[in-house]
């Protein structure tokens, strides 16, 4: 079972607090997703990775940065936390086959920035 | 701007009833849609996806019907479950995968 797993599940931060979100994936997929997810908005893409040290901005990069060193990690980094940054947030991996592009979610992290 | 549309945003049905989820999308370049279950507390799972070279894909009491020229698909619970009471998100991706995104998502609610 390909797993993704976050290194926290609810987290709680001040304004203006360095906040790294981790997302490790054990099945050796090359794309690795960060998504933030409110109420009545979906799932909106933040970052996306689809290797080692490449990053590409999704729909809403403000405010966050993106790390991937090794295949298997990606991070999200709020470089000076905000209270509009209180969000869910969701990292995804990815592989593309011959039946199509399959991505899994990890649980999920709550941040709470005060 | 909104490349995926999903209605209802909320959607009540009763046990044994049919729940019907509509999604319509504006890009050619989709070549695969999903549809995700999310429990609450957990993440999106993916529950079924079809390509776009078949009309309709069934998997239990889950279909997804697609129709490539008005670029619309939907899915379709049989005989819903009060364990079925989840949010469900459509999706479409690209043949790379790099480029994927999520309709709002639907409440579905199964009374028993």
């Amino acid at each position: 079972d390909v797993k993704v797993t976050q290194s926290s599940r609810y987290l709680v931060k001040r304004t203006g607090e360095k906040v790294f979100l981790e997302c490790v994936q054990d099945m050796d997929h090359e794309n690795m997703f960060w998504y933030r997810q409110d109420p009545g908005l979906g799932l909106r893409l933040i970052y996306f990775s689809y290797d080692v040290k490449m990053k590409e901005k999704g729909d809403i990069p403000e405010g966050y940065s993106v790390s991937r060193e090794k295949k298997e990690r990606f991070s999200l980094i709020l470089e000076s936390a905000s209270t509009n940054q209180t969000s869910m947030y969701l990292c995804a991996s990815s592989f593309s086959g011959t039946s199509g592009t399959k991505q899994f979610f990890g649980p999920g992290t709550r941040l709470t920035v005060l | 701007q909104q490349q995926v549309k999903q209605s209802p945003q909320s959607l009540i049905v009763q046990k044994g009833g049919i729940s019907i989820i509509n999604c319509a999308y504006e890009n050619t370049a989709f070549d695969y849609f999903p549809w995700y279950q999310q429990f609450p507390g957990k993440g999106p799972a993916l529950l079924i996806a079809i390509r776009p070279d078949v009309s309709e894909k069934k998997e239990g009491r889950f279909t997804i019907s697609f129709n490539k020229s008005a670029k619309q698909f939907s899915l379709h619970i049989m005989d819903s479950q009060p364990g079925d009471s989840a949010t469900y998100f459509c999706a479409a991706i690209n043949n790379a995968g790099n480029m994927l995104t999520f309709g709002g998502g639907t409440r579905l609610m199964v009374k028993p």
